[in-house]
């Protein structure tokens, strides 16, 4: 079975500052690895994701993750946090693109002006 | 592409009623299509994987006949929330596998609340 744990329910930066979202996963096979960001009422909205080769992933709006296999993690960073960047954030794990997702219990960044 | 709507944004019911819930793929076909709950400040949750065709397959601790779900086209899915009761007040997302693409694309939500 996989699952996810994402540490921090609740992480707070200042406007300009570093964005670190952490995500460990377990999976017995390689893993495919999401980030989404949902915000207030809405849907979920891909982020980026990880299904081979490359190991550092960009996605939308300035944010990138890394897949580190011998960590079993795929943290999320943004060098330079914007107000706009506050909602909660899920990291998620698959085994395959028709599969379903196993989805962390979510982060919810606040950016502080 | 690969764009999945879900119909009605949003709904209100009184308890005891059905409520049904539509998930399409609008610009392509999708056999599989996963349906998830999220609780409020919760995470999403799997509820059943409806294959276009068969018959559903539920995760455990989800009541098949209280969760009604009919695939009966390649880009409709439908998710009926039987005599639905304050309890089942949530938000369902689904989603819709792209097999030439060997991803899914996720739904907007329906937000249900039950009074």
């Amino acid at each position: 079975a996989q699952s996810v744990t994402q540490l921090g329910s609740h992480v707070s930066v200042s406007e300009g500052a570093l964005v670190l979202l952490r995500c460990n996963y377990s999976s017995s096979v390689p893993p495919y690895l999401f980030w989404y960001v949902q915000y207030p009422n809405q849907g979920l909205q891909l982020l980026l994701k990880y299904t081979t080769g490359a190991t550092l992933v960009k996605g939308i709006n300035g944010f990138e993750a890394e897949f580190k296999k011998s960590e079993t993690s795929f943290h999320l960073t943004k060098p330079s946090a914007h107000m706009s960047d506050a909602a909660e954030y899920f990291c998620a794990v698959t085994l395959s693109g028709n599969t379903p997702l196993v989805f962390g219990k979510g982060t919810r960044l606040s950016v502080i002006a | 592409g690969a764009v999945v709507s879900q119909h009605p944004s949003r709904v209100i019911c009184k308890s005891g009623t059905s409520v049904k819930i539509e998930c399409r793929s609008l610009d392509f076909q999708a056999t599989t299509m996963f349906w998830y709950r999220q609780f409020p400040k919760q995470s999403l949750m799997l509820m059943a994987t409806s294959n276009e065709g068969s018959k559903a397959t539920y995760e455990q601790g989800v009541e098949k006949d209280k969760f009604l779900i009919n695939h009966a086209s390649l880009t409709l899915s439908t998710l009926t929330v039987t005599s639905a009761h304050p309890e089942d007040s949530s938000f369902y997302i689904c989603s819709a596998i792209l097999q030439a693409k060997n991803e899914q694309f996720f739904g907007p939500g329906t937000r249900l609340t039950v009074l």
